[in-house]
């Protein structure tokens, strides 16, 4: 079984610009997450899709966004770059149906913002 | 406000012997705790969790303890092997539907041969 698998793996862009990241999650899971990662912050929540529907969001501005796809699939986009937003994105997908369900998570798009 | 707390940034301890760490909660609804591992460049996996009506919970070497009352829960390896050593996550989520699982900042545990 194939697991969750996120493109690209690496990235530079420079402040102002837009970037997407794409997300495939486990076939049969229906809910995607995003989580950022920067040093000394841990794993700060972004937002949770569910079948195309956005479940849960966290506390981030609005250049922070994201969809779902009919097949699960997910993008996430940030536009007008700054330094700040470079960190490892990560995408994780559950069943999405049970509290007490793990996520899986991918291996991440690393962003670098000069 | 941080709801889920690692308060040792890092951790060394040698090979054989115990590890524990450590993770404090803050939000009284959160009923169900995970606890995961990251090697570099690779993303979290998941090691073992507890749910609430539990206070141990034990794999193989990993062991989670949940005090409830203290809002404090622990992971314990033992014994620790060199292949353990990366960053643990610590991880929370509501009782409330589908709530999203909250994550301390982590802990980098150094296994020394």
């Amino acid at each position: 079984k194939a697991g969750v698998t996120q493109t690209p793996r690496y990235l530079i862009k420079t402040r102002g610009q837009q970037v997407t990241l794409s997300c495939s999650p486990i076939s049969g899971h229906r809910s995607v997450s995003w989580y950022q990662q920067t040093p000394g912050q841990g794993l700060q929540f972004l937002f949770e899709y569910f079948s195309e529907t956005q479940r849960n969001k966290g506390n981030f501005p609005g250049r922070f966004s994201g969809r779902q796809f009919s097949n699960s699939r997910s993008e996430m986009n940030v536009s007008t770059l700054e330094l700040g937003d470079s960190a490892l994105y990560l995408c994780a997908s559950s069943l999405g149906t049970q509290n007490t369900g793990e996520l899986f998570f991918g291996e991440g798009s690393r962003l670098t913002v000069l | 406000d941080q709801q889920v707390k690692q308060n040792s940034p890092s951790l060394s301890v040698q090979e054989g012997r115990i590890s524990i760490l450590n993770c404090d909660y803050t939000n009284s609804m959160f009923d169900y705790f995970l606890w995961y591992k990251k090697y570099p460049a690779e993303g979290p996996t998941f090691l073992i969790s507890i749910s609430s009506i539990k206070d141990k919970n034990e794999d193989g070497r990993f062991t989670v303890f949940l005090n409830k009352s203290a809002k404090h829960l622990s992971l314990h390896i033992v014994p620790s092997q060199p292949g353990d050593s990366a960053v643990y996550f610590c991880a929370a989520r509501g009782n409330s539907g589908n709530t999203p699982l909250v994550f301390g900042k982590g802990t980098r545990l150094s296994v020394i041969a």
